[in-house]
């Protein structure tokens, strides 16, 4: 299994400032193939399911602000939120798909504000 | 805009099977993979397994003697069936569509609301 570590488990940032979560995989994520990174990130919200933010480490979904963005490769990938607003506020998965055998998912990391 | 639907008894007994199914709506269960992925109150995401429309399937290893996944693309659906579950069991289960490309699965786009299955006698 491809295992994914989150850090940290929980963070609190004040409004207006920068959030980053660090998710490391235990093998590289990198296909040869075609040079993507099989990484996404996902927000969950109290009482909600998942919700897809960033796709390939770095390709924004459609309608996800630009305050968010995804970035590495290999087996170290951030996700970087510019100016946390409060609706912000949950915890945040990375999900590897680069070996489906199992899908695995990192613990998960808690944002709250400051 | 597709929409996920889980349905299913909220209460499964010790030793039993739990079954659960998801309706697809806004869209056709052709062409794509689907996944059925659980997390237990408070805790993490774990992904069960998933299928084709074609009815080809995959499944975690560590659930893999317990867990059946099947399709029905005639009522866009696909179905969860969990067997001899103890309380460890007790989740919400999720629904979710995956982008696929080349027969490759990707992400999850598109999740169901979820629904709590409680193992209880």
């Amino acid at each position: 299994d491809i295992v994914m570590t989150q850090s940290p488990d929980s963070l609190a940032v004040s409004l207006g400032e920068r959030a980053t979560i660090n998710c490391k995989s235990s093998q590289s994520v990198l296909s040869g193939r075609n040079n993507k990174n099989y990484l996404s990130w996902y927000q969950q919200k109290p009482g909600q399911p998942p919700k897809l933010l960033v796709y390939w480490a770095s390709t924004r979904e459609s309608g996800v602000p630009d305050r968010f963005s995804g970035s590495g490769s290999g087996t170290d990938f951030t996700l970087t939120i510019s100016s946390l607003q409060a609706e912000d506020v949950a915890v945040y998965y990375c999900q590897q798909y680069y070996s489906i055998l199992p899908i695995t998912f990192g613990q998960g990391t808690r944002l709250e504000i400051k | 805009q597709v929409q996920l639907q889980e349905s299913g008894p909220g209460l499964v007994k010790p030793s039993e099977t739990l079954s659960l199914t998801c309706t697809v709506s806004g869209g056709s269960i052709n062409n794509y993979y689907w996944s059925w992925i659980r997390q237990p109150p408070g805790k993490g995401l774990e992904w069960i397994g998933y299928i084709y429309y074609s009815g080809t399937t995959n499944y975690n290893p560590s659930l893999r003697s317990r867990v059946t996944v099947s399709v029905d693309t005639s009522k866009n659906q696909f179905s969860l069936k969990l067997s001899s579950v103890t309380a460890a069991d007790t989740a919400v289960y999720y629904c979710a569509r995956h982008l696929s490309g080349d027969s490759i699965i990707y992400y999850l786009d598109y999740w169901g609301q979820g629904t709590l299955v409680t193992v209880s006698s």
